[in-house]
């Protein structure tokens, strides 16, 4: 399958300090990134749409001026956490979607685990 | 809205069989397989694209049923690496396909 990274794998910072995660497909171009968010034992929580070129599109709920996301080619996608507070740590996982035929499969990076404390 | 996983969770013994449902309040064009160990980012299983369809995926197969709205995952012949947390993934067409992920069935299996 393809390969899409992550980095840092994982980070602590001090509340009100910002972390930015960068994330990589590695073998293959993508025009689309996701951003997720999951909590101890529950489901991934779509945060945004990454889209090459422009702009994020944000689900409800989720601040864009705390998680900015920067789509800078068709390989890197990041998301930067701003005046991060305790309750922003999480385990934040990236996507990136590649395109075979009519299949649009999504491919996730190992995660990064985030600590603020 | 998010399609809802059964059971949440399940023990077996290696060897045994078990089946995850996935159920969709609303029209299913698609259905996403992944599953996740502790700690690390969810893994592509398979997709199921047409209604009727049926994949596998080493001894783990999945059937679709678009006209039921759901979709199944079999664990045949358990074996220790399959324990970890199965999420059925539904795009959402009105939203670029992006996916909408279940609750999750976390799977444990015991030697």
């Amino acid at each position: 399958g393809a390969v899409v990274s992550q980095h840092p794998s994982r980070v602590i910072c001090k509340s009100g300090t910002s972390v930015k995660i960068e994330c990589r497909s590695l073998d293959f171009q993508a025009t689309t990134m996701f951003w997720y968010r999951q909590f101890p034992k529950q489901s991934l929580m779509l945060m945004a749409t990454s889209n090459e070129g422009s702009k994020a599109t944000y689900e409800q709920g989720v601040e864009k001026d705390k998680f900015l996301i920067n789509h800078a080619s068709l390989t890197l996608s990041t998301l930067t956490v701003t005046s991060a507070h305790p309750e922003d740590s999480s385990f934040y996982i990236c996507s990136a979607i590649l395109l075979a035929g009519e299949k649009e499969t999504q491919y996730f990076g190992p995660g990064t685990r985030l600590l603020v404390l | 809205q998010q399609p809802v996983q059964s059971p949440q969770a399940v023990i077996l013994r290696e060897g045994e069989d078990a089946v995850i449902n996935c159920s969709s309040s609303k029209a299913l064009y698609s259905v996403h397989w992944y599953r996740q160990k502790h700690g690390e980012a969810p893994v592509f299983l398979m997709i199921l694209l047409k209604g009727g369809e049926q994949k596998g995926h080493e001894k783990i197969s999945a059937s679709f049923n678009e006209k039921k709205q759901q979709s199944s995952l079999y664990l045949t012949a358990s074996q220790l690496s399959y324990s970890g947390t199965y999420f059925c993934g539904t795009p959402r067409r009105a939203a670029g396909n992006k996916l909408t992920f279940g609750g999750g069935t976390r799977v444990l299996v015991k030697p």
